[in-house]
């Protein structure tokens, strides 16, 4: 069975700071996402990781994958307010189309 | 155009009754999926169509709960005899093709269900 676990669960970074968020997957995948979701909001997709090395930057965000080590990095460089927000990561499920989500990691940035 | 849509946007009943939640996918797109987000949690798997045809309704809790999507397009998830631990944010997506690996995953707004 497919398992993801993210960490850290909680993140409270100072503005200007860099940080990772670490995503590990238990079983074979090929394609992993990143997703944004603010409070009372739906999710906001980020990234699409869809081959080992891939790694791909938006703005402030990057991340990478590591398909041998079931690992995907979400960078965070130079924090800003706006970037507080709770953020999953989801591998699709091998041989399905269903994603199976990380427990997400809750970013609270501060001045 | 317009993304995935979603009604109601909140729901309240009370314990017993019946619920349906109503998605409507991006037009054209052919895969279908719905999710359940309990408060502080990332959102599980309930069901996915191709189409028509639904392909797997291994997430779905118990036989309360009951997906359909009979022309291929709008879906509608209903839950019978509503009970507390039913309280969440069900999601739906949708994508453009279906088969196995294929294209992302576009999230509608969500239904928070609350039982009380």
């Amino acid at each position: 069975e497919l398992k993801v676990e993210q960490n850290p669960l909680f993140l409270s970074m100072q503005e200007g700071k860099n940080y990772t968020i670490y995503c590990n997957y238990s079983t074979t995948s090929d394609r992993l996402y990143w997703y944004r979701q603010d409070p009372g909001k739906s999710l906001e997709s980020l990234f699409v990781l869809l081959s080992n090395g891939a790694v791909k930057q938006e703005g402030r965000l990057m991340a990478s994958l590591d398909t041998k080590a079931r690992l995907s990095t979400l960078h965070i460089t130079a924090a800003v307010h706006d970037l507080s927000a709770t953020y999953f990561c989801a591998v699709e499920a091998y041989n399905t189309d269903k994603l199976i989500f990380g427990t997400g990691t809750r970013l609270q940035v501060f001045p | 155009g317009a993304g995935v849509s979603q009604s109601p946007r909140y729901k309240v009943a009370k314990r017993g009754q019946d619920v349906a939640l109503r998605c409507d996918p991006i037009s054209g797109h052919v895969s279908l999926f719905w999710y359940q987000q309990a408060l502080g949690q990332g959102p599980e798997f309930l069901t996915y169509f191709q189409n028509e045809a639904q392909l797997d309704k291994s997430g779905l809790p118990s036989d309360r709960f009951f997906a359909e999507r009979p022309e291929g397009s709008v879906s509608t998830l209903k839950i019978q005899r509503t009970q507390q631990e039913d309280s969440a944010v069900y999601l739906c997506a949708s994508s453009q093709a279906g088969g196995v690996g294929s294209y992302e995953q576009y999230f509608g707004p969500g239904t928070r269900l609350t039982v009380t």
